[in-house]
């Protein structure tokens, strides 16, 4: 079945511990892209890939760190994790660029206290 | 930066009638994309309309585009419960070799049985 997975989906930590949310996509997508989401802002980009090794800031990419050493992966890294990153947070793929129709996960609820 | 703002921020209407939501942008696109999330999921891709189309459909949803006004409309005709979700317009953009897609804030439809 052709998806986007992330792992974990629930995860609550204290400020300052390293994680991972990692994310995998079985479809062969080039662009992969991750967001988080907050009540009334919506959906924020972070960052996002368009090839393995070619990543870039989205609008928000303070306090996060991202790799695409293969082309189904792309983790999210949070190396020192504070409250404000408390948030919902997807991965999505799409397979051409300009991004066209986007595939999510379903989602990482981070709570960070 | 928010790119799409969609209009209005929350809508009830009752089971058969039309609903229709308005997305605004302030920049130059290449698509403009519809999307649905229902409560804490990931987001599912409706329709995508390019710049140089000015109305698409797709079963019972009908997106119109007005580049001029940098607006585009999603009318859901014959409305069911199961559309009882959030949508959220996106904007594809491509600057200089970085390709974004940026979401709105979204509109949260309810129908009533």
């Amino acid at each position: 079945e052709a998806q986007v997975t992330q792992n974990p989906r629930y995860l609550i930590t204290v400020t300052g511990k390293k994680l991972t949310v990692t994310c995998s996509q079985n479809m062969n997508h080039e662009y992969m892209s991750w967001y988080r989401q907050d009540p009334g802002l919506g959906l924020r980009q972070i960052y996002y890939s368009m090839n393995v090794e070619v990543t870039d800031k989205g609008d928000v990419p303070e306090g996060y760190k991202v790799s695409r050493k293969e082309k189904r992966n792309f983790p999210l890294i949070l190396e020192s994790p504070s409250p404000n990153q408390t948030s919902l947070y997807f991965c999505a793929s799409s397979p051409r660029l300009p991004p066209y129709e986007q595939y999510f996960g379903p989602g990482t609820r981070l709570t960070v206290t | 930066s928010q790119q799409g703002e969609e209009d209005p921020q929350a809508l009830s209407i009752q089971e058969g009638e039309n609903a229709t939501m308005n997305c605004s942008y302030k920049t130059s696109i290449n698509n403009l994309q519809w999307y649905r999330q229902n409560s804490g999921r990931g987001l599912v891709h409706l329709i995508l309309i390019r710049s140089n189309e000015r109305e698409k459909h797709s079963g019972r949803l009908r997106v119109t585009l007005d580049t001029s006004k940098k607006s585009s409309s999603l009318l859901i005709t014959a409305s069911r419960a199961a559309d009882t979700a959030s949508y959220f317009c996106a904007t594809g953009e491509s600057n200089f070799g970085n390709e974004k897609l940026t979401f709105g804030t979204g509109t949260r439809l309810t129908i009533i049985p």
